[in-house]
C-alpha cells in the first residue's frame, strides 16, 4: 500500500541551527501539506502546496520556514534558525484532490536544545 | 476558520456510546475525520462530503447537515482500542482544498 514517509524520524538540533525536514508524499498526490503537534497539544497547519507553490499558510509559517519540492519525489520543510518552541513532531501529509482522505507520514520528532 | 469541535474530552465505560462534534461558520466541501493515539500519527477514519451524508466504519459512523455546517461522529459499543484524540478536519468552499483541524476530542474509554 502507497505510504507517505518522512525521514529522520528524530532529530535534535542546537538552537540557531538548520534543520531539513523531508517527505516522500505518494506517487500521484497533488496536494501536500506540513503540520506540526507540539507534544500534547493539537495539530496545527503550517502549508499547503499545490502546482509547485504555497497555496496556503497559517500564521506559524513566517520567514524562517520555507518549502520545497527538490524533484519530482520529494518535499522538504525548512527551518532557517531554530528556536526552542520550534520543538514538535512535524506531519507532512498528501492528498489527491479535494474530495479524498490525507496520508500522513509518521512525523519527525524535532527537539531542539 | 478553525472548526469547533465538542465535547473536549469523553470518558466512556466499554461498551457506552458516543458522539463527537464539529462545526464550522463557513460552507463546507468536506468533513474529515481522524483519530490519533498518543505518540502516532493521525490516522484517517472517514469522508464527508457536501450532500448531507452519512458513512459508517465498523462501530464508528458520522453524518454531515450541510444546511447547518456540522457533523457528528458516532461511536457505537465502544472498544478500548477506540481510545484516542479524534480530530475533524474541514475544508471550506472556494477554499483550494485548505483543511484546517478542530482542537480535537480526547476520548478514553475504560474497562
Amino acid at each position: 500500500e502507497p505510504e507517505v514517509t518522512q525521514t529522520p524520524s528524530h532529530q535534535v538540533t542546537q538552537m540557531g541551527q538548520e534543520v531539513i525536514l523531508r517527505c516522500v508524499p505518494i506517487s500521484n498526490h497533488l496536494y501536500f501539506y506540513w503540520y506540526r503537534q507540539i507534544l500534547g497539544q493539537k495539530v496545527e497547519f503550517l502549508v499547503s502546496f499545490y502546482n509547485n507553490e504555497i497555496s496556503e499558510k497559517s500564521e506559524i509559517f513566517d520567514d524562517q520556514f520555507s518549502v520545497e519540492r527538490p524533484d519530482g519525489s520529494n518535499f522538504t520543510l525548512k527551518i532557517r534558525s531554530t528556536k526552542l518552541e520550534d520543538s514538535a513532531m512535524y506531519f507532512c501529509a498528501s492528498r489527491w484532490t479535494g474530495g479524498t482522505e490525507a496520508f500522513f507520514g509518521q512525523g519527525t520528532r524535532l527537539t531542539v536544545v | 476558520q478553525q472548526p469547533v469541535q465538542s465535547p473536549q474530552a469523553v470518558i466512556l465505560r466499554e461498551g457506552e456510546d458516543a458522539v463527537i462534534n464539529c462545526s464550522s461558520s463557513k460552507a463546507l466541501y468536506s468533513v474529515h475525520w481522524y483519530r490519533q493515539k498518543h505518540g502516532e500519527a493521525p490516522v484517517f477514519l472517514m469522508i464527508l462530503l457536501k450532500g448531507g451524508e452519512q458513512k459508517g466504519h465498523e462501530k464508528i459512523s458520522a453524518s454531515f447537515n450541510e444546511k447547518k455546517q456540522q457533523s457528528s461522529l458516532y461511536l457505537t459499543a465502544s472498544q478500548l482500542s477506540y481510545s484516542g484524540t479524534y480530530f475533524c478536519g474541514t475544508v471550506i468552499m472556494d477554499s483550494n482544498y485548505q483543511l484546517i483541524w478542530g482542537a480535537g476530542t480526547k476520548l478514553i474509554i475504560k474497562p
